[in-house]
């Protein structure tokens, strides 16, 4: 158990609408990041939050947004939702040291329909 | 759960063996790389890893290889259980950026 939890753990939507998933990080990390695993593939770096702000981003159009709280909790909010936006939804927490280990998340599965 | 391991490489392995998987990456500015297991339905599980300035680290029954002249990395499993059925995928992080790039992915499957 890494310590990382998400929720929910299922979700299905339909075209156009909006979602967000949730992150809680394990304790003594201030930093999340968000990545987004499609079947068979390896997870695709979204962004990365600490102190509050996006930290960088990988190559996601802007529908994709998210925040950080106080507690560094996170959350990610998809808009306008495509049928290729369904996957696994990872968050991994770390600390800002890039050698510390990403700890991953359980995952959220998001179905577009 | 779900499969992660669709279309994926395939290694099937008795149990007992040592398996070995490999992966190239890509980013010849990379200087830390990350070996991650991926049951079905969970999120990756962070194995062992491995900077730039060594060629070799040793866990518990796994081994990490570096090559950085061709950009190999390898992921050595001393007597495969059934437990390390898996997806495995390797990482790679550049200096200062804290994002990981994944790999394809590898399977593995240990038969009895």
């Amino acid at each position: 158990d890494a310590g990382v939890t998400q929720s929910p753990t299922h979700l299905i939507k339909t075209r156009g609408q909006q979602v967000t998933l949730r992150c809680s990080p394990k304790s003594g990390h201030d930093t999340v990041s968000w990545y987004q695993q499609a079947l068979g593939q390896g997870p695709q770096f979204i962004f990365q939050y600490y102190e509050e702000e996006e930290r960088q981003r990988g190559n996601f159009p802007d529908r994709f947004s998210g925040h950080q709280f106080p507690n560094y909790s996170s959350e990610l909010n998809v808009n306008a939702l495509l049928l290729g936006d369904s996957a696994l939804y990872l968050c991994a927490s770390s600390t800002l040291d890039y050698t510390d280990t990403q700890y991953f998340g359980p995952g959220t599965r998001l179905t577009v329909l | 759960g779900e499969s992660v391991g669709l279309h994926l490489p395939t290694l099937s392995v008795q149990e007992g063996d040592n398996s070995i998987i490999n992966c190239a990456y890509s980013n010849s500015a990379s200087d830390y790389f990350i070996w991650y297991k991926q049951e079905s339905g969970k999120g990756p599980q962070f194995i062992i890893d491995i900077r730039s300035n060594m060629d070799k680290r040793q866990g518990q029954r796994v081994t990490v290889l570096l090559n950085k002249t061709v950009k190999h990395l390898s992921l050595q499993i001393a007597a495969t259980q059934p437990g390390d059925s898996a997806v495995y995928f390797c990482a790679e992080n550049i200096y200062g950026n804290n994002r990981l790039a994944f790999g394809k992915g590898n399977q593995v499957v240990v038969i009895p």
